[in-house]
């Protein structure tokens, strides 16, 4: 099992829907949790990060669930400009909030 | 101006050419990191380094060295360039200074090598 797995979709939405990606991880002991956002061929960005009791930044809401070892993103009212690929991104344990592991990311096109 | 620059954005090379990428950054921060990103893959980590004397191989550093020139300068090297070199390269930084842990990793705008 991949350390961090993600469906790469391409999500595609119209504007204004809801939209919801997960992410799996392998290690439990896995200490902490990020979304980063994308944009084709540009550097990665942190979006939010993701505490245990769930926390929201306007349109989006993070979740972690531990027992079940994945994450979520939840998209609110898309826009066309939250098109891009979102990463979802995890820390082993003992590493440290510096060694990130990265999944492949999660494409989302918003269609007017 | 950006925080964390690159150079040079694109480059194009032969196999066996000897390449150097560089980074420099204005955040302050005190930790650095070279990642590579192949089409379809995640972002791998190449290298990272805490501070001017501490330099860690990270999960692919075979055929890649480092140099901390100063707190604020990350350089790459590709001794000899070889076709699966190839790929999209980010320098990132993060302070280790912030309580809690959750120290944020800002990347530069990343250079495309291309190695022929």
């Amino acid at each position: 099992r991949k350390e961090v797995e993600q469906d790469p979709g391409p999500f595609n939405v119209p504007e204004g829907a809801t939209v919801a990606f997960n992410c799996t991880y392998s290690n439990s002991a896995s200490q902490s949790f990020f979304w980063y956002r994308q944009d084709c061929r540009k550097e990665p960005k942190l979006l939010m990060s993701v505490y245990s009791s769930g926390n929201e930044d306007g349109r989006f809401t993070a979740q972690l669930n531990r027992a079940s070892q994945y994450i979520s993103l939840l998209i609110r009212d898309s826009k066309l400009s939250d098109s891009a690929t979102y990463l979802c991104v995890v820390t082993p344990p003992g590493a440290g909030s510096y060694q990130l592991t990265f999944g492949k990311g999660t494409k989302l096109s918003v269609i007017p | 101006d950006a925080d964390v620059t690159q150079t040079p954005r694109n480059r194009i090379t032969k196999t066996g050419k000897r390449i150097m990428l560089e980074c420099s950054q204005t955040k302050g921060h005190d930790r650095m990191y070279w990642y590579r990103q192949d089409p379809g893959l995640g972002l791998q980590l190449i290298y990272y380094s805490f501070d001017v004397k501490d330099i860690n191989k990270g999960e692919i550093s075979d055929g890649y060295s480092v140099s901390r020139q100063a707190q604020a300068k990350f350089s790459l090297s590709l001794e000899s360039a070889i076709p699966n070199q190839t790929a999209l390269y980010f320098c990132a930084t993060s302070d280790s200074g912030l309580a809690g842990g959750q120290d944020t990793q800002y990347f530069g705008p990343g250079t495309r090598l291309t190695v022929l």
